[in-house]
């Protein structure tokens, strides 16, 4: 089991750009959880995924922001025209059933760094 | 929505001793309560969690507490060691959300 990979670990645009980082949750598992880590704002919720369907992208700007799941094992999530406050670490996590029931296993993460 | 709110944003024990961080949540609908703990540089990982049916769950040195009436809980690690210090988070799950505290540094001073 090589837990929920995240690609790339690190990601530097230039303001303006796109940037798109790939998850691949752990086999198996149904829900897929898009999560944003920085210093001042912590761990921000951006999107949730069961059995590849979106269920709430509450989280998630709307207008530079968007994620997929086409299949069960990958899921991306694709910021267009990066601004600097979009610096961050961007976490993927998974798990077997959906937040209520189970712990959420999470990637490395990708740090993007928009200049 | 959901707001989970992490008390302690620094604690120093001392080898040994325990550590207890607190945490309150206002989603009365809130039924599940985990807690991860992220290392430098790295992710989150699962540590213990805790669901609303209960009010005190133990797993080796980590005891979790949840008070529904004043919608607090907290992780009460015992016999701390140094390899124990990292940032704690807590959560609730609201709605098949997960909705995250700020985090608590632990130092373990040897």
């Amino acid at each position: 089991n090589a837990g929920v990979i995240q690609t790339p670990r690190h990601k530097v645009t230039g303001k303006g750009q796109e940037a798109t980082l790939w998850c691949e949750p752990i086999s198996g598992h149904s829900a897929v959880f898009w999560y944003r880590q920085t210093i001042v704002q912590g761990l921000e919720f951006l999107t949730y995924f069961r059995n590849q369907a979106p269920i709430d992208d509450s989280g998630m700007p709307k207008e530079r922001f968007s994620a997929q799941m086409p299949n069960q094992s990958h899921s991306t999530l694709k910021i267009q025209s990066t601004q600097p406050q979009d610096s961050a670490v961007y976490l993927c996590a998974s798990s077997l059933v959906g937040a209520n029931t189970g712990q959420l296993y999470f990637g490395e993460g990708s740090k993007l760094t928009v200049l | 929505g959901e707001k989970v709110e992490q008390h302690e944003s620094t604690l120093s024990v001392r080898e040994g001793d325990s550590a207890v961080i607190n945490c309150t949540y206002t989603d009365t609908a809130s039924s599940y309560f985990p807690w991860y703990k992220q290392e430098a540089g790295k992710s989150l990982h699962f540590v213990i969690d805790i669901r609303s049916n209960v009010d005190r769950k133990q797993s080796q040195r980590l005891i979790v507490l949840l008070d529904k009436k004043a919608k607090r809980f907290s992780l009460h690690i015992t016999a701390t060691q140094p390899e124990d210090s990292a940032i704690y988070f807590c959560a609730a799950s609201s709605n098949n959300r997960i909705f995250f505290g700020d985090g608590t540094q632990l130092v373990v001073k040897p």
